[in-house]
């Protein structure tokens, strides 16, 4: 069974810009969640999706978006990018959402000059 | 507000010394714990998952168990492969708050020939 996917796996953005990120879960799974990786924060969480649905969000501003499509494939969108928004995001899908594993991508690496 | 820490930060073993990996944390509830192994440049990949105080979860050299305060991440007679970031993390009971995971820092294993 093939794992989650992300695309891209490398970005360069300017300060100021957008950018998208995408992720498609593991066949059959319904929840994708997303997180921001930086060597100074660690792994934290930013939004779940379930059947098309946010369900929860972290701390996070409100330039951090996301949506899930009817085959489960999820997008993320970061508005006015940051110098701070430099980071890994990980994708994780999961069957549910009641706290079962959850199976992460090889994440998109982000770098904003 | 739930919180996870892990120690030690960085670890530094022999092959075959075994050794075990800290993880404490606070939650207003517990819907799991999630142990997960990232190398470098990659996505966190799953290990385990407990439940409740005194299960116990193997798989090859590493052994995971649960109290109700901390998990410990055993691991026997490890090898040089065995080398990665461990990651603790926690999905609590939402409580108005994110619900996603919440996860440690980790701890940094380097396994030595």
């Amino acid at each position: 069974k093939a794992g989650v996917t992300q695309t891209p796996r490398y970005l360069i953005k300017t300060r100021g810009q957008q950018v998208t990120l995408s992720c498609s879960p593991i066949s059959g799974h319904r929840s994708v969640s997303w997180y921001q990786q930086t060597p100074g924060q660690g792994l934290q969480f930013l939004f779940e999706y379930f059947s098309e649905t946010q369900r929860n969000k972290g701390n996070f501003p409100g330039r951090f978006s996301g949506r899930q499509f009817s085959n489960s494939r999820s997008e993320m969108n970061v508005s006015t990018l940051e110098l701070g928004d430099s980071a890994l995001y990980l994708c994780a899908s999961s069957l549910g959402t009641s706290g079962g594993e959850q199976y992460f991508g090889p994440g998109t690496r982000l770098t904003v000059t | 507000e739930d919180q996870v820490t892990q120690s030690p930060e960085a670890l530094r073993l022999q092959e075959g010394e075994s050794s075990s990996l800290n993880c404490s944390y606070t939650v207003s509830g517990l819907r799991g714990l999630f142990w997960y192994r990232q190398d470098p440049g990659k996505g966190p990949e799953f290990l385990f998952t407990l439940y409740s105080a005194g299960e116990e979860k193997e798989k090859e050299r590493l052994k995971a168990t649960l109290t109700k305060k901390e998990s410990f991440l055993h691991i026997t007679a490890p090898k040089p492969e065995d080398s990665a970031t461990y990651l603790c993390a926690v999905h609590p009971y939402s409580g108005g708050g994110a619900d996603g995971l919440t996860f440690g820092k980790g701890t940094h294993l380097i396994i030595q020939p």
